[in-house]
């Protein structure tokens, strides 16, 4: 079935250093991939997405490149600040009318001081 | 924009009750629904999509006798957990999303504790 892998599980930065994040997919119909952002106890917020006819997507700080070809995407955050400390989720949605999306494991990115 | 509430926030009932909880869109009109569940330090794993005015499509593995899912408005879906086991205990989240979108907003989650 549709499969998302999204490395790494775990990431730690440095305050001010880049963080990135990788994810594959494999359904060659998917054509949406959003990120989300979720805090301990609470509901994902989506920080940015991309879809299949752009390569490289950047809002300030967050930015996001696909390749289809390859299938995979990956998240790009710069200046990290110890607020960006969450867990990201990558998802791929899958092909066909409902658009549901698959989801990656997530990656915890802890930002020290 | 696109708010999403979810009630309740956290619920705790004995083995063998039932549990409705509720989701709804706030703000904008929800034509498609998705019901998560999420265990500690894991990802979301997609129960089941709900469409208004339709039966529910479930995900593979995911009983839906027990899981009862309802969307009888374009604002609110239902997710009723049917003969609740410990087993069952863990974080339920929806997600909507709007005619012709693609982004899904989500709920806060509800935390339930079967005992």
């Amino acid at each position: 079935g549709e499969n998302v892998e999204q490395h790494p599980s775990t990431l730690s930065v440095q305050e001010g250093d880049s963080a990135v994040i990788k994810c594959t997919y494999s359904d060659s119909a998917s054509n949406y991939f959003p990120w989300y952002k979720q805090e301990l106890g609470k509901r994902p917020q989506l920080i940015i997405d991309i879809r299949s006819n752009v390569g490289e997507k950047k809002d300030q700080r967050i930015a996001v490149t696909l390749n289809k070809t390859a299938k995979h995407f990956s998240l790009h955050i710069t200046e990290t600040q110890p607020e960006d400390s969450a867990v990201y989720f990558c998802a791929a949605s899958r092909g066909g009318s409902q658009g549901n999306l698959i989801f990656g494991k997530g990656t915890k990115l802890s930002v020290k001081p | 924009g696109a708010v999403v509430s979810q009630h309740p926030s956290w619920v705790i009932c004995k083995s063998g009750t039932s549990v409705k909880i509720e989701c709804r869109s706030l703000d904008f009109q929800a034509t498609t629904m998705f019901w998560y569940r999420q265990f500690p330090k894991q990802s979301l794993m997609l129960m089941a999509t709900s469409n208004e005015g339709s039966k529910a499509t479930y995900e593979q593995g995911v009983e839906k006798d027990k899981f009862l899912i309802n969307h009888a408005s374009l604002t609110l879906s239902t997710l009723t957990v049917t003969s609740a086991h410990p087993e069952d205990s863990s974080f339920y989240i929806c997600s909507a999303r709007a005619q012709g979108g693609q982004t899904q907003y989500f709920g806060p989650g509800t935390r339930l504790l079967v005992l």
